[in-house]
């Protein structure tokens, strides 16, 4: 199996920060590569597939980058509503793991 | 609209069986896969396997081998997965989602409400 480590496991940040979450496979995956936000008592919502291309409806402050096992997830000027859990996935091969989450708290 | 709506909470005992279900509308139904995810509390998502609605095949992760099956009911757009000799460790919340591509690339972009499986002893 493909495992998925992200980091950090958490991190404080304020309203208009930039903040990047890293995503690291231990094998190349190409750009199989997803990003998705949970709060709480919710499902996951996804944001970015193929490690860089946004999904429709998602904001232009989100944005993902790289590629084969080291992967980035950039929001630009964070936002109240952006404080959630963040979690990478990969779709390269079965079992589509996933990363252990990103918990983005509020300073 | 696409929707999932998977059936609702459920308590076992350890070593029962329990099965969830995730009524599909908005779509046609046999043309993407049903993946199934579970989130134990405070903890990551962990993907459990995904079945074609088509033909039923499924291919399930190694860690669910043996106890997870995964089924579908075409004539009402409905998919199970069933976990038997449920453990503690199995208590979490299990969601189905579609799988969903572009250019080959696989995600999930429609999710159930999720189904709260408690494990008691």
């Amino acid at each position: 199996d493909i495992q998925m480590t992200q980091s950090p496991s958490s991190l404080s940040a304020s309203v208009g920060d930039r903040v990047t979450i890293t995503c690291r496979a231990s094998q190349s995956i190409s750009s199989y590569l997803n990003w998705y936000q949970q709060k709480p008592g919710k499902a996951p919502k996804l944001l970015i597939y193929a490690a860089s291309s946004l999904q429709g409806r998602v904001p232009s402050r989100f944005s993902g980058s790289g590629s084969g096992t080291d992967f980035t997830l950039t929001i630009s000027s964070l936002q109240p509503e952006d404080f959630a859990t963040y979690s990478c996935q990969q779709s390269y091969s079965t079992p589509w793991t996933f990363g252990q989450g990103t918990k983005v708290e509020i300073k | 609209q696409v929707q999932l709506v998977q059936s609702g909470a459920e308590v076992k005992k350890s070593g029962a069986s329990v099965k969830v279900s995730c009524k599909a509308s908005g779509y046609i139904f046999s043309s993407y896969e049903i993946h199934w995810v579970r989130q134990a509390t405070g903890q990551g998502l962990e993907w459990m396997g995904w079945m074609n609605p088509n033909s039923g095949n499924t291919d399930y992760a190694q860690k669910f081998q043996g106890r997870v099956n995964m089924t579908r009911n075409t004539s009402i757009n409905t998919a199970y997965m069933e976990l038997s000799s449920l453990r503690s460790e199995d208590t979490a919340i299990y969601y189905c989602a579609r799988g969903d591509s572009v250019s080959g690339y696989g995600f999930h972009y429609y999710w159930g409400q999720g189904t709260l499986v408690t494990v008691s002893s």
